[in-house]
């Protein structure tokens, strides 16, 4: 049964870059069946998906944060990472990396997620 | 984006009762919808994809229908391991958007 888990810094500084990795085990992401993706929960509200790759895809990144995202997979690993630059006080959150079928070569449903990872930005 | 609006923000609802849940998309999004349910502090779980399959070893007494705008998402007899939150989400268009969620409590 796939796992995944985030780790990364649970605190990071206004303007600094935050990063995180998922480790995948029970599943290879050089398989190239799934799409991986990072989707964000805000304090008390709902959920956002920042975005996702596949093994041999470009990544796709939420336009709202596509200017400041990098997302991507290291298969030696198997994991995935994220890095959002210059980070303000509206990027604390919960972190989920989580995985997806694909049909027609978009996400269809995300069926595991790690556990989330709160990241707080803050001075 | 294409948004989603749930209905209600809450719930309470006695063990037994039938829960029924409301999902309208901004644009017709045909059948792709899918239904997680989220328990305090913890990831959510995915309950039903393309609008009414249900996922391998949920109950049965949660279900869901529609298509186009507007979709349902019903449990048939709440029980209390069912307090949660429900979102639905669209993978008709990116970006993927979800719903802004519904708090079912127990009266």
């Amino acid at each position: 049964q796939v796992q995944l888990q985030e780790s990364g810094p649970g605190l990071v500084k206004p303007s600094q870059t935050l990063s995180l990795t998922c480790t995948v085990s029970g599943d290879s992401i050089s398989w190239g069946a799934y799409y991986w993706s990072w989707i964000r929960q805000l304090p008390g509200k709902g959920l956002e998906c920042i975005g996702y790759i596949y093994t041999g895809g470009s990544p796709y990144y939420n336009p709202s944060l596509k200017s400041r995202l990098t997302i991507a997979l290291d298969t030696s690993k198997n994991q995935l990472s994220l890095r959002l630059h210059s980070v303000t006080a509206a990027d604390t959150a919960v972190y989920f990396c989580a995985r997806s079928r694909i049909a027609a070569g978009e996400p269809h449903y995300f069926d595991s997620w790690g556990q989330g990872t709160l990241v707080t930005v803050s001075a | 984006d294409i948004q989603m609006t749930q209905s209600p923000s809450s719930l309470s609802a006695s063990v037994g009762d039938r829960v029924t849940i409301t999902c309208q998309a901004s644009h017709d999004i045909n059948n792709y919808l899918n239904w997680y349910q989220q328990k305090p502090g913890t990831a959510p779980k995915l309950l039903i994809y393309d609008t009414s399959n249900l996922e391998t070893g949920v109950p049965s007494r949660f279900s869901g229908s529609g298509s186009g705008t507007f979709f349902t998402f019903t449990i048939s007899s709440l029980q209390p391991e069912d307090i949660a939150i429900y979102y639905c989400q669209q993978y008709h268009n990116r970006p993927l958007t979800f719903g802004g969620g519904t708090k079912v409590e127990i009266k």
